[in-house]
Formats: structure tokens, C-alpha cells, sequence
């Protein structure tokens, strides 16, 4: 089956640091990736979307200059937060879509878990 | 815009007793709709599917999900749960890109 790896699992970084996160589609190709934050017991929340070889489209109220989405291949997408402050402590999970289904399935990575101190 | 009700914050079974997870809907047309499982600290997992065709549909785990139009409603169900199904329940709706909804804790007592 399509699998999604990420990397981290998790990260401590200090206040004003920035960090990367890594997304990769193991055995396939994604020309869409996508980042959601989750909070504490709380649902899924779409951050971006991330298109190979163009910019990222970001939800609204996601400060594009924070956290910075790169698409540069069919298999790897990175999520830097720039500047992290303890209000980014999150867990963060991507997603991609296999381009050779078709269809709308996302698969999704085991999640990055940030703690900025 | 799309959205989706999980109105059960949490849910608490006795093992092998049966299970239904509901889910509600909003969008204009015949959404895709999704349930998916996710473990503490974990991703999620894809339990089952509904693109179109057969309105009951299996996934793993022995879960099955009814998709009805009218109540603009799908349900996850389960006849016997098992302590390793304690668990965050999502129900998601895809319109090229993916609608959550607030998950249900599943609770599993011996």
C-alpha cells in the first residue's frame, strides 16, 4: 500500500529557531501534498496545500511566511516554521495523493510532534 | 462549504458489544466520504471509503459504513469491538481537499 513517511516524529527547538519537517511518499508519485495541524484532542486542521513545482495555497489565517511549504519533487514535500514560538507546538501531519489512482484518497504520515521552548 | 457533525464527543463500550459512530454531512453533491482511525500520538489510518456505488461499505478491521443520501448521514459501525479499537474516531468529507470532523474517542471497558 502507499506509504508516507515524516521526519521528524519529533522535534524540540528553542523559541526563534526554525525547524523542517519532511514528507515523503515512499512507493509513489504525489503532485499533491497537504499539512494539517492538530491540537491537543482536537480535529484536523488544513493548513496548506502543496502542488509539486508551484506555490503552496494556504487556508486562511496560515501566515505563508511562517511556515514555509517546498514541493520541489514528486515525492518530497517540507514544512519549515520559521521564527517558532511556543504557540506552534502542535502535532503537524501531511498527506499526499497517489497521482496514479485517480481518485481523492489521501495517505497520511505518522505526524510530527513539535515542542518549541 | 463542506462541513461535518460528529456529535458524539466520546463514546465508552463494553468489549464485544456492538458500535455506531455517527456522522453527518453537509455539501452540495454526492460527497466522497471517509472514516479514519487514529492511535495515540499517531497518524491517521484509512478505515473505509465511500466514492459511490453500494451504499454499505466494508474496510479492515471488521467496520462497515452505511452512506444514506436522505440523512445525509455516514455512520460507521462495528457488531463486536475488541480493546484494541480504543481509538479517535474521524469522519471526513473530500471535495478536493479534506473536511474533518471533530473525532469521537472511543472508550473500550473490559
Amino acid at each position: 500500500g502507499a506509504v508516507v513517511s515524516q521526519h521528524p516524529s519529533r522535534v524540540i527547538c528553542k523559541s526563534g529557531t526554525s525547524v523542517k519537517i519532511e514528507c515523503r511518499s515512499l512507493d509513489f508519485q504525489a503532485t499533491t501534498m497537504f499539512w494539517y495541524r492538530q491540537f491537543p484532542k482536537k480535529s484536523l486542521m488544513l493548513m496548506a496545500t502543496s502542488n509539486e513545482g508551484s506555490k503552496a495555497t494556504y487556508e486562511q489565517g496560515v501566515e505563508k511566511d511562517k511556515f514555509l511549504i517546498n514541493h520541489a519533487s514528486l515525492t518530497l514535500s517540507t514544512l519549515t516554521v520559521t521564527s517558532a514560538h511556543p504557540e506552534d507546538s502542535s502535532f503537524y501531519i501531511c498527506s499526499a495523493r497517489d497521482l496514479g489512482t485517480g481518485t481523492y484518497e489521501q495517505y497520511f504520515g505518522p505526524g510530527t510532534r513539535l515542542t518549541v521552548t | 462549504a463542506q462541513s461535518v457533525t460528529q456529535p458524539d464527543i466520546h463514546i465508552t463500550v463494553s468489549e464485544g458489544a456492538s458500535l455506531e459512530l455517527r456522522c453527518n454531512y453537509s455539501y452540495g453533491a454526492t460527497p466522497y466520504l471517509f472514516w479514519y482511525v487514529q492511535s495515540p500520538g499517531q497518524g491517521l489510518q484509512l478505515l473505509l471509503k465511500y466514492f459511490s456505488g453500494d451504499t454499505l461499505v466494508q474496510g479492515i478491521k471488521g467496520f462497515e459504513a452505511e452512506f444514506k443520501r436522505s440523512q445525509s448521514s455516514f455512520n460507521l459501525r462495528k457488531p463486536s469491538v475488541h480493546w484494541s479499537d480504543a481509538a479517535v474516531y474521524f469522519c471526513a468529507v473530500d471535495n478536493e481537499k479534506l473536511t474533518f470532523g471533530t473525532g469521537t474517542r472511543l472508550t473500550i471497558i473490559p
